[in-house]
This record gives structure tokens, sequence and C-alpha cells, in this order.
């Protein structure tokens, strides 16, 4: 049963265009998500995040978005760059508990065409 | 932001012997640490999570007699891989997340290649 959906295995943009990639979530519990781009054999680096409370939080190029009634978030990177090619993840994690689990969709492999 | 350290990043061990891989948070302290496994065009995939000084929380289908965890300290995690086979090798990475409502660091990842 995967929680944290992301349909689209990969996206192909035009350098100075804007890239949308999206994430879809079926547990109700999550309050908080987050994104990570990651590059072959390295470990993911943290992009940008949001919590339920809001519904844009934007940081430079990056501009997420969470739409709560349709448990869906996407994160918009306008100008695209060459070196913003990469995998990336959603990530989204619970209200309560204690130990900060992230659960992960599959990844977007996004690639910026110079 | 914080600065979470792995080590080894790669490693070729041989059938049969055991590799522990090192997780370390430099400038923080994390009481709890997360171990994943990603194989190739595939997600990151939850392991275990590790707990200092306490045993660690494996999920579902990880068994934990192959995949050792140890939380001895509050910046160091290591996962041991024991007796090691083939379809081990894959691309380990821990993390380490300070509260709620904050983000996750990751270390550099290992590359395990058993022959």
């Amino acid at each position: 049963d995967q929680q944290v959906k992301q349909n689209s295995p990969s996206l192909s943009v035009q350098e100075g265009r804007i890239s949308i990639l999206n994430c879809d979530y079926t547990n109700s519990m999550f309050d908080y998500f987050l994104w990570y781009k990651k590059y072959p054999a390295e470990g993911p680096t943290f992009l940008i995040s949001i919590s339920s409370i809001k519904d844009k939080n934007e940081d430079g190029r990056f501009t997420v978005f969470l739409n709560k009634s349709a448990k869906h978030l996407s994160l918009h990177i306008v100008p695209s760059q060459p070196g913003d090619s990469a995998v990336y993840f959603c990530a989204a994690s619970a209200r309560g508990g204690s130990n900060y689990k992230l659960t992960f969709g599959k990844g977007t492999l996004l690639t910026v065409n110079p | 932001g914080a600065v979470v350290s792995q080590h080894p990043s790669r490693v070729i061990c041989k059938s049969g012997t055991s590799v522990k891989i090192e997780c370390r948070s430099l400038d923080f302290q994390a009481t709890t640490m997360f171990w994943y496994r990603q194989f190739p065009k595939k997600s990151l995939m939850l392991m275990a999570t590790s707990n200092e000084g306490s045993k660690a929380t494996y999920e579902q289908g990880v068994e934990k007699d192959k995949f050792l965890i140890n939380h001895a300290s509050l910046t160091l995690s290591t996962l041991t891989v024991t007796s090691a086979h083939p379809e081990d090798s894959s691309f380990y990475i821990c993390s380490a997340r300070v509260a709620s409502y904050t983000e996750a660091f990751f270390g550099q990842g290992t590359r395990l290649t058993v022959v």
C-alpha cells in the first residue's frame, strides 16, 4: 500500500521553463511534506517543505503547493536549469509519534534540456 | 544545514562475509536515525528506525538478524549486513531527524557490492 505516490516516473522540460512535479498521498494523518533532490550514488538533499497549516511555501526558484482536500502537493521550479536535472522525491510524515519517520514516493526523474 | 556523514561510500565484499556501515551526525545529536535501501530505479525503502539506547524498529519484511542495527550514542548508528549475499548488493542510506516538522538530513550513501 503506497501512501505517497509520484505517478510520473519522468519529466522533461526546456531550460528556462517551469517544471511541475506532482505528488499524491492517501494517509490523512500526514501533516508535514518535504521535497528532496537526489543525484545518482548520493544521498538525497533537502529542497523545501510545507506543513499542513499552509498551502504554499516559496524558496527562491522552488515553490511547493499543498491541496489538503485533494491530498495533493506539487513542486514548481522556475526557471528550470540544467543543473536541476535529478530525481525528485516527495516525502511525508504523520502527526504524533516519536520517531519522525518519513514516507517517500518513488521519485520523478527530471531532465532539463539546454 | 546539519551534516550526516556515512562511511564507507562504497564497499565490495565476498559472499558470506559481514559489512558494517557507519552513520554519524556531525553537528547535532540524533536520538533517532533511519536506514534506507535503494534498488536501481526504485524508491527509498525504509528498512528500520534506529533508536539510541534501545532496539531498532524494523519495517515489515526486513530481517533483523541479517541487518543488525546498533545506535550506541546520540551521534552514531551502525548497520551491519551479516552473511552478505549478492542480492544484498544495493545502495544503503542513513538519515537523521531532530524533531517533527523539520527536514531529515541524509548521509552520502554506501554502495555495497557483494561478489
